[in-house]
């Protein structure tokens, strides 16, 4: 089945303590994306990346890295998270410009 | 900065009518404008995609119009189900070299049995 995973589901951390949000397709599409969802704000590009080793800031990359080593793989780090991180997070992808993007099921991210 | 905005007010109809939800952006037309749906906790499901040049995009009970002249796109559900209650996003995406897509805060509709 084609689809966009995301690990964890859930994540309760404390401030300051590195973490990663893992982001893997199977559709070998070129395009990731990351995105946060808060309420009355929509989504938010934080990242994304045209190929491997190509990224590229979005709207509110801040507090955020990304890597993409491999076509596949888009993971996102958080190296000192702050509670204002604490979010929805989706990762997304697209073959070409012109094509839809297929969301994960998302992480929902608590930094207390 | 360029901007799309959807009516934040939920929409309620009853079963069987046509929904329609409009998208509208700002400063130059988008190179194409694209329509998700998400339900609640889940990630946005694509459904149409519409180019600049096309006044009208179909798919089952699903039509998306664009109209550059009003700067804005309407999302039309025809024959209304309740299992079409879900939030409805607009994207925008600028025919650069960026793959940067901006979403609208999205129209929430009910559909009433």
């Amino acid at each position: 089945e084609a689809q966009v995973t995301q690990n964890p589901r859930y994540l309760i951390t404390v401030t300051g303590k590195k973490l990663t949000v893992t982001c893997s397709q199977n559709m070998n599409h070129e395009y990731m994306s990351w995105y946060r969802q808060d309420p009355g704000l929509g989504l938010r590009q934080i990242y994304y990346s045209m190929n491997v080793e190509v990224t590229d800031k979005g709207d509110v990359p801040e507090g955020y890295k990304v890597s993409r080593k491999e076509k596949r793989n888009f993971p996102l780090i958080l190296e000192s998270p702050s509670p204002n991180q604490t979010s929805l997070y989706f990762c997304a992808s697209s073959q070409d410009r012109f094509a839809g993007y297929t969301f994960g099921s998302g992480t929902r991210l608590t930094v207390v | 900065s360029q901007k799309i905005e959807q009516n934040s007010e939920a929409l309620n109809i009853q079963e069987g009518k046509t929904a329609t939800l409009t998208c509208n952006y700002t400063n130059y037309s988008p190179a194409y404008l694209q329509w998700y749906r998400q339900d609640p906790g889940r990630g946005p499901v694509f459904l149409l995609l519409i180019r600049e040049n096309e006044k009208e995009k179909r798919k089952e009970r699903l039509k998306v119009t664009f109209d550059t002249t009003l700067k804005q796109s309407l999302f039309h559900i025809t024959a209304s189900q309740p299992a079409d209650s879900a939030t409805y996003l607009c994207a925008r995406h600028m025919d650069t070299g960026r793959r940067a897509l901006t979403f609208g805060s999205g129209t929430r509709l009910q559909v009433q049995p």
